[in-house]
């Protein structure tokens, strides 16, 4: 079944550490986005990839980097920069365009100890 | 610039009533516009989309939502609320100008639902 996978679930990470979550598809999806969630604020936009090799900023990036080589593959590393990590994170991809709508991995739930 | 506003952030209502959440948008251009729905620790699963044909949009579990241009709503209903219902919903616009993909989220609405 073709869908978005992301690994793992819960992650703890000590302070000053720098953490990696995982976000693969195999939906043959062009763009790929990173989404944070934290209560009562809805999801906000922390990266995004249009295309292999190429990433933008969303509203929220400090903290933040991504890599996009593979058009499968879109990980997103949380750096000791970060100042308030902890926070459930959605991986999303879709096809090119406005009018697609957006397929959502799993979540992982980070946690700062 | 494209926002949405949820206008409950929470909604309680008795199993086998009518359910209504809220949500107008502001856009420049015609929008894209997305319910979402969310269980607890998972991820979104989309629930139904409007692309500008009918006005009228018809999506899983029997909810359904209706764009209203003038007013800048598009509130989902549905007519008899099961347990199952109880999540969080997410009302989304579609960044449409740049044509990124780029969603824009409102705050949620978290519905409960009662025996």
């Amino acid at each position: 079944d073709g869908g978005i996978t992301q690994s793992p679930k819960y992650l703890f990470r000590k302070e000053g550490q720098n953490v990696t979550l995982s976000c693969e598809q195999n939906l043959n999806h062009d763009a790929m986005y990173w989404y944070r969630q934290d209560p009562g604020q809805g999801l906000r936009l922390i990266y995004y990839s249009q295309i292999v090799n190429d990433f933008q900023k969303g509203d929220i990036a400090e903290g933040y980097s991504v890599s996009r080589e593979k058009k499968e593959s879109f990980p997103l590393t949380v750096t000791s920069a970060q100042k308030n990590p902890t926070a459930f994170y959605l991986c999303a991809s879709t096809l090119q365009g406005a009018w697609t709508e957006a397929f959502f991995g799993q979540g992982t739930r980070l946690t700062v100890v | 610039a494209q926002s949405v506003t949820q206008l409950d952030s929470h909604v309680s209502v008795s199993e086998g009533t009518p359910v209504l959440l809220r949500c107008n948008y502001s856009s420049s251009y015609s929008p894209s516009l997305f319910w979402y729905v969310q269980h607890p620790n998972k991820g979104l699963q989309l629930l139904l989309k409007y692309t500008s044909a009918a006005t009228l949009v018809k999506g899983i579990n029997g909810f359904e939502a209706e764009f209203k241009k003038s007013e800048t709503s598009f509130h989902l209903t549905k007519p008899s609320a099961h347990m199952s219902d109880a999540a969080e919903y997410f009302c989304v616009v579609s960044e449409g100008s740049s044509n990124t993909g780029k969603l824009i989220f409102g705050q949620g609405t978290t519905l409960q639902v009662k025996p």
